[in-house]
């Protein structure tokens, strides 16, 4: 069954800074990795969804990258923004169950 | 396109009354799913539907059921509410699971008492 884990729980750093999210699973048959952005009080909205066949996507100042090999996805942040201030959820798809998600890291960029 | 809509936005029942949580959408998707989202236990599935009169259990099934009468509507009913189901319920919707992203509604917040 596919777990996926999110470390750290919440994150804060200053303006400007570029900063990495990381995502861990444990299903290295995962058919493709979606990274969200939800903030208060709303649902979720999609960022990047990187197939299993990709190492990477890019939209604007976001990266995503996936490594199977070694369970792992990171999402880059560059030139972070207080704009940026929301929770990042990773989810992953094997296949054999629909998505599952991680619990989320809570970004706070300071002004 | 509207994206995924979810009515109410807000609901308080009683502990053993019953309701639906509506949700639609207008983006031709067959792949639909409930969630529901609570502190420190993250989004856990509650049923899904990979197209019109198809649905399956996910995670936490209990309590709940779904229909799929249409490729556009997917709700959720609670047959007798208990204080536990207390959270905030999220449809979400997709061409398919393989290839495309997952659309959220903006959720309902329901609180049992």
């Amino acid at each position: 069954k596919q777990e996926v884990t999110q470390i750290p729980a919440a994150l804060s750093v200053p303006e400007g800074e570029n900063l990495v999210l990381n995502c861990s699973f444990t299903d290295s048959a995962i058919y493709n990795l979606q990274w969200f952005r939800q903030d208060p009080g709303k649902g979720l909205t999609s960022l990047l969804l990187i197939q299993s066949s990709q190492r990477e996507q890019t939209s604007g100042r976001l990266n995503a990258s996936l490594d199977k090999s070694s369970g792992r996805s990171t999402l880059y942040i560059a030139a972070s923004q207080p704009g940026d201030s929301a929770t990042y959820l990773c989810a992953g798809y094997s296949g054999n169950t629909p998505l599952v998600f991680g619990k989320g890291t809570r970004l706070s960029v300071i002004a | 396109n509207a994206g995924v809509t979810q009515t109410p936005k807000f609901q308080v029942l009683k502990t053993g009354q019953s309701m639906t949580l509506q949700c639609a959408q207008d983006m031709n998707h067959e792949y639909m799913s409930w969630y529901r989202q609570d502190p420190g236990m993250g989004l856990r599935l509650i049923h899904y539907s990979v197209g019109a009169g198809i649905t399956d259990q996910g995670e936490v099934p209990n309590g709940y059921n779904v229909s799929r009468s249409t490729t556009e509507d997917f709700p959720l009913r609670l047959l007798s509410a208990a204080p536990s189901q207390t959270s905030v319920y999220f449809c979400a919707s997709s061409y398919d699971q393989l290839n495309s992203p997952l659309h959220f509604g903006n959720g309902t917040r329901l609180t049992v008492t």
